[in-house]
């Protein structure tokens, strides 16, 4: 079965870029989602079809898809970002990876 | 605005089925595809399958065997029953709106952009 695989955390200082990755075999062959899940709530899209971001998703949010990795970056970030990511890629299913925790230092 | 409702016990006895319903408020259930994900205690998403509108279904192989879907169109709900189910099945369970199609180049992409609040459900005698 496909396999989608993160760091386990990140960590940023505050206005700084963040870069999580999200790594499985020719993903850049796919399309990859991110969700952002902050404590006690349900996961929130951030990104589609590797670079699209929904309607009220703030543009410092941005996506990229190549060869094996797909990275969700994150410029300027704030303190209210600090959040468990989740990559999400079709494989005739539904494929998740494992999370990263993004931590605002 | 699309919104999503999860109901059902929050306490389930080993062995026996878990059954959840999600009702959908706010748009139509026709035209896509509903899903469930489920949420262990301090771990990561994993996606348990989803039901189109049409009424096929995908599940995740690795609960394929015990997992069911349904859908009611007239009650805007779909339901998730999961059978057997022991202290690993104990999570957060998330209903969610999937949303899938073909690019130009018949590239297939899908994602979830419309989810539930979630219901805890823990497996206990």
């Amino acid at each position: 079965s496909y396999e989608l695989t993160q760091p386990p955390s990140v960590s940023v200082s505050p206005g700084q870029t963040a870069s999580i990755t999200c790594f499985g075999d020719k993903l850049g062959n796919k399309y990859a989602s991110w969700y952002q899940q902050k404590p006690g709530q349900s996961p929130v899209l951030l990104i589609f079809q590797d670079k699209k971001r929904p309607p009220g998703i703030p543009e410092r949010f941005s996506g990229s898809n190549s060869g094996d990795t797909a990275t969700l970056t994150i410029s300027g970030t704030q303190a209210m970002d600090e959040a468990d990511y989740y990559c999400q890629a079709w494989d005739s299913s539904v494929v998740f990876g494992g999370g990263t925790k993004l931590t605002v230092l | 605005q699309v919104q999503l409702q999860e109901s059902g016990p929050g306490l389930v006895k080993p062995s026996e089925t878990l059954s959840l319903t999600c009702s959908v408020s706010g748009g139509s259930i026709s035209n896509y595809y509903w899903s469930w994900i489920r949420q262990p205690p301090g771990k990561g998403l994993e996606w348990i399958g989803y039901i189109s509108y049409s009424g096929s279904s995908n599940y995740n192989p690795s609960l394929k065997s015990r997992v069911t879907m349904s859908l009611d169109t007239s009650k805007k709900q779909f339901s998730l029953k999961l059978t057997s189910v022991t202290a690993a099945d104990t999570a957060v369970y998330y209903c969610a709106r999937k949303f899938g199609d073909f690019d130009a180049t018949s590239h297939y992409y899908s994602y979830m952009d419309v989810w539930g609040k979630g219901t805890t459900v823990a497996v206990s005698s």
